[in-house]
């Protein structure tokens, strides 16, 4: 089955700085990266995706970007804020069907 | 809507117990799926529906078992309950199986097994 590694486990920026967070996958026939956002004591919650044919995605602060050919995807957040620290994963299918998830990634923004 | 709900939020059972989880929403949502969360290992995948009277395994599915009797519904059953599965349980659902559509998660099941 798909393997997909996340790293970092822990980030911790400063408020208004940039974070990233990149994910690795192993089959190649996966063609739709979402990334979610867990806070504590919730269920984790879609804040944006991208699939195989697109090269990034953006929205507001939060980008994605997917090289295919390396078979990594990343998360960037830029301007962060106090709000944004939670845990974020990204995940991985090829047939939107069964879905693989990575370990998760702690951000805490420092005010 | 109330979205996805999950009963009961905490569980505590004995080994060699069974029990149910609830799953419901209220979405009309084709895909429902079960995951488990452990610290360090994100969320995996247990079982998953693409509509009433279809079921299949995901990544974990030993130890458990589901039925998709109706839209709305998706409750996993605990056969014979093991400390190996205390965990956080989280139930999902999406509108399509065939196309990209946002999974909506539920607030989770945090179940101990002594």
């Amino acid at each position: 089955g798909e393997n997909v590694e996340q790293h970092p486990s822990t980030l911790s920026v400063q408020e208004g700085d940039s974070a990233v967070i990149k994910c690795t996958y192993s089959d190649s026939a996966s063609n739709y990266f979402p990334w979610y956002k867990q806070e504590l004591g919730k269920g984790p919650q879609l804040i944006i995706d991208i699939r195989s044919n697109v090269g990034e995605k953006k929205d507001q602060r939060i980008a994605v970007t997917l090289n295919k050919t390396a078979k990594h995807f990343s998360l960037h957040i830029t301007e962060t804020q106090p709000e944004d620290s939670a845990v974020y994963f990204c995940a991985a299918s090829y047939n939107f069907n069964k879905f693989y998830f990575g370990s998760g990634t702690k951000l805490n923004v420092k005010p | 809507n109330a979205g996805v709900t999950q009963t009961p939020k905490f569980q505590v059972l004995k080994t060699g117990q069974s029990m149910t989880l609830q799953c419901a929403q209220d979405m009309n949502h084709e895909y429902m799926s079960w995951y488990r969360q452990d610290p360090g290992m994100g969320l995996r995948l247990i079982h998953y529906s693409v509509g009433a009277g279809i079921t299949d395994q995901g990544e974990v599915p030993n130890g458990y078992n589901v039925s998709r009797s109706t839209t709305e519904d998706f409750p996993l059953r605990l056969l014979s309950a093991a400390p190996s599965q205390t965990s956080v349980y989280f139930c999902a659902s999406s509108y399509s199986r065939v196309k990209v559509s946002e999974q909506y998660f539920g607030p989770g099941t945090r179940l101990t097994v002594t």
